[in-house]
């Protein structure tokens, strides 16, 4: 199985501050690799697929980047919306996998 | 409007079954893969099970293989998790989710959720 390592587990930054994190997978999965923003109490939405593709709707203040097994999610410009726990996952093979998770809060 | 929405949830024994249910619409429903992903209260998300477009192919994680399956009724435009042998360790939300494509494995649409509760 692919094991995804996220971190850091949590962050806290101020508004307009670039957040920056990292996922990391136990072997080469190309550019297959998910991100998800979930709020509290709502389900997972989609932000980016195939490492870098925003998907539509997406603000373009997040941006994904990596291949192989490093990858980063970046929000070049925090907003009190982005308030979530951020996940990544491998679309690569099955199981489909996640990382742990990185709360991001405000400051 | 692209919409899942589920059913099912409720609270269970240990060793009890239970049957999930998600109804798609806005989309062709036949034309994507479909999972089912869990998370624990105060947890991450944890992949369950996946199925084809076509139900030709399934996959199960691990940790409930043999004791779940999953199924759709594109006629009806369902997905199903028939949940049995249930364990205090299946207790979460469940989620139904719509793959990007038939054989593309992250997921673009989620519906809200419904709870699964195994407890005496």
């Amino acid at each position: 199985d692919i094991q995804m390592t996220q971190s850091p587990s949590s962050v806290s930054a101020s508004v307009g501050d670039r957040v920056t994190i990292t996922c990391r997978a136990s072997q080469g999965i190309s550019r297959w690799l998910a991100w998800y923003q979930q709020k509290a109490g709502k389900a997972p939405k989609l932000l980016i697929y195939d490492a870098s593709s925003l998907q539509r709707g997406v603000p373009s203040r997040f941006s994904g980047s990596g291949s192989g097994t490093d990858f980063t999610l970046t929000i070049s410009s925090l907003q009190p919306e982005d308030v979530a726990t951020y996940y990544c996952q491998q679309p690569d093979s099955f199981p489909l996998t996640f990382g742990g998770g990185t709360k991001v809060q405000i400051k | 409007e692209v919409q899942l929405l589920e059913s099912g949830g409720g609270l269970v024994q240990p060793g009890g079954s239970l049957r999930l249910s998600c109804a798609a619409s806005g989309f062709t429903f036949s034309s994507y893969a479909m999972s089912w992903v869990r998370q624990a209260p105060g947890r991450g998300l944890e992949w369950v099970s996946a199925i084809t477009g076509s139900g030709g192919s399934t996959y199960y994680s691990d940790s409930v293989k043999g004791r779940f399956t999953i199924s759709r009724d594109n006629s009806k435009n369902a997905l199903y998790l028939q949940m049995n042998s249930l364990r205090a360790e299946d207790t979460a939300g469940y989620y139904c989710a719509k793959h990007r494509g038939d054989y593309r494995f992250e997921f673009d649409i989620w519906g809200q959720g419904t709870m699964v509760t195994v407890s005496s």
